[in-house]
């Protein structure tokens, strides 16, 4: 039950398009289709952006995508904006019926 | 709209038990498996339980086997997870969730438990 792999801190300028990846393996990220992002602001509830891999909730922008590639996942933020400095996670369920978080990635727009 | 309300945390000694509670609003709650996740002060989240819409399945991760258990009153709309020989690495805010296509769909606004002597 490792954390999946996500890159410590991605920066931007309004705007701008960044990618965050997420990293598992064969028996998570690569294994279903239930890879999901979230977005945490300081001191609030984690907020869902991404589910299935690619869907969005209704009310998330259009501005917030995601893709998978075999054992990595991605989240790219198109147009960013000041509002989307905020840390992410992604999530996946494993073989093992259980679900593994990734590490974090802390968005600063410059 | 869905609410999720937690509620039980505080201080508690190391080895000490605590439970915490959550009493969901605006879904049909016997319909959704439900789960616990927590964070750490300062560290990222940590999916800790899952458990079915009939209470018949339930997941922890390794670290809380066999010192939590996850439970659910349809009747009342209510998750709860019982924690017992609380250690200092169980110090995290607790978040009640539902689970909807694969995803930690909505989320409780969490209950701080700290275990400290």
């Amino acid at each position: 039950q490792s954390a999946l792999t996500q890159p410590a801190s991605v920066s931007g300028s309004p705007g701008q398009s960044i990618t965050i990846s997420c990293t598992g393996t064969s028996s998570d990220v690569g294994a279903y289709k239930y890879v999901s992002w979230y977005q945490q602001h300081p001191g609030k509830a984690p907020k869902l952006m991404i589910y299935e891999v690619s869907d969005r909730p209704s009310g998330v922008s259009d501005r917030f995508s995601g893709s998978k590639s075999d054992n990595t996942a991605s989240l790219t933020i198109s147009g960013l904006q000041t509002e989307d400095e905020a840390d992410y996670y992604c999530s996946s369920y494993t073989r093992s019926s259980t679900f593994v978080f990734g590490s974090g990635t802390k968005v600063t727009v410059l | 709209e869905v609410q999720l309300v937690e509620s039980g945390g505080g201080l508690v000694q190391p080895g000490g038990s605590l439970r915490l509670s959550c009493v969901a609003s605006g879904f049909i709650f016997n319909n959704d498996w439900m789960s616990w996740v927590r964070q750490a002060p300062g560290k990222g989240l940590e999916w800790v339980a899952n458990i079915k819409q009939d209470g018949n399945e339930k997941d922890y991760v390794d670290s809380v086997k066999g010192r939590f258990t996850i439970s659910r009153d349809n009747a009342k709309n209510s998750l709860h997870v019982q924690m017992n020989s609380l250690r200092a690495e169980d110090t995290a805010v607790y978040y009640c969730v539902r689970i909807l296509y694969g995803a930690f769909e909505s989320w409780g606004q969490g209950t701080l438990v700290t275990v400290s002597s």
